[in-house]
């Protein structure tokens, strides 16, 4: 079976930093995706893991430990507008693959 | 990035009818999926569209109640058919390209369906 865990919910307070954790046990593993997604609007690209290491985009990083099966997502400087959910997703299968998405992290920023 | 538009943007549907979803992209693309994202919940895989063929159905979903079209490239429709109030939700479309032209995997901005 597929397997995507990630916290309920965080709050964080503005110009903070924060980590939210995502572990995962797939049958297959093609890469491990970050997306944000505000209310009421589609999902939106955030990052793409397939190696171990840390991948930097402006203030948002994530990493990934394939033996570990975890990742996580690092939004520094936080502003109010990234008060969102945060979806880890797995691509696994061949031929392409297919997107898992864990159940979200809602983050809510305070001032 | 490929655009994706969904048609309606939302419905609201009695029971026992059935309710078609377009879904259209500005280039043509391998891979076009549908979700379904429920009230407070995040997005669950219904199917892969496969063009040509018939859909890949994930666990949990059946053709007769979900039966997926896809005649060419850049479109694809999902149909919801017998709808009761637990199909209340919003479905998804979302393409990538083959391996090897790009990783990314976009959204459409959904369907908000609701049955009564």
């Amino acid at each position: 079976g597929q397997n995507i865990d990630q916290p309920t919910e965080m709050t964080a307070t503005e110009g903070a930093i924060v980590q939210i954790n995502c572990t995962y046990q797939t049958s297959g593993f093609n890469g491990l995706f970050w997306y944000q997604q505000h209310a009421g609007e589609a999902p939106t690209f955030l990052s793409y893991n397939v190696l171990d290491g840390l991948e930097e985009k402006g203030r948002f990083s994530s990493f990934l430990s394939r033996s570990k099966g975890y990742s996580y997502l690092l939004l520094k400087e936080l502003q109010m507008k990234d008060s969102a959910s945060y979806l880890c997703a797995v691509r696994v299968g061949n031929q392409g693959g297919k997107l898992i998405f864990g159940q979200g992290t809602e983050l809510s920023v305070k001032p | 990035s490929a655009v994706i538009s969904q048609k309606p943007s939302r419905d609201i549907c009695q029971r026992g009818t059935s309710l078609t979803i377009q879904c259209q992209v500005d280039s043509q693309v391998t891979m076009m999926f549908w979700y379904r994202q429920q009230p407070g919940q995040s997005l669950t895989l219904i199917a892969t569209a496969n063009q040509g063929s018939e859909a890949t159905y994930e666990s949990g979903f059946v053709i007769d109640k979900f039966p997926i079209s896809r005649p060419n490239l850049t479109f694809s429709t999902l149909t919801v058919s017998n709808m009761s109030p637990e199909d209340s939700s919003i479905y998804l479309c979302s393409v990538r390209n083959q391996p090897g032209q790009g990783y990314e995997q976009y959204f459409g901005p959904g369907t908000r369906l609701t049955v009564t």
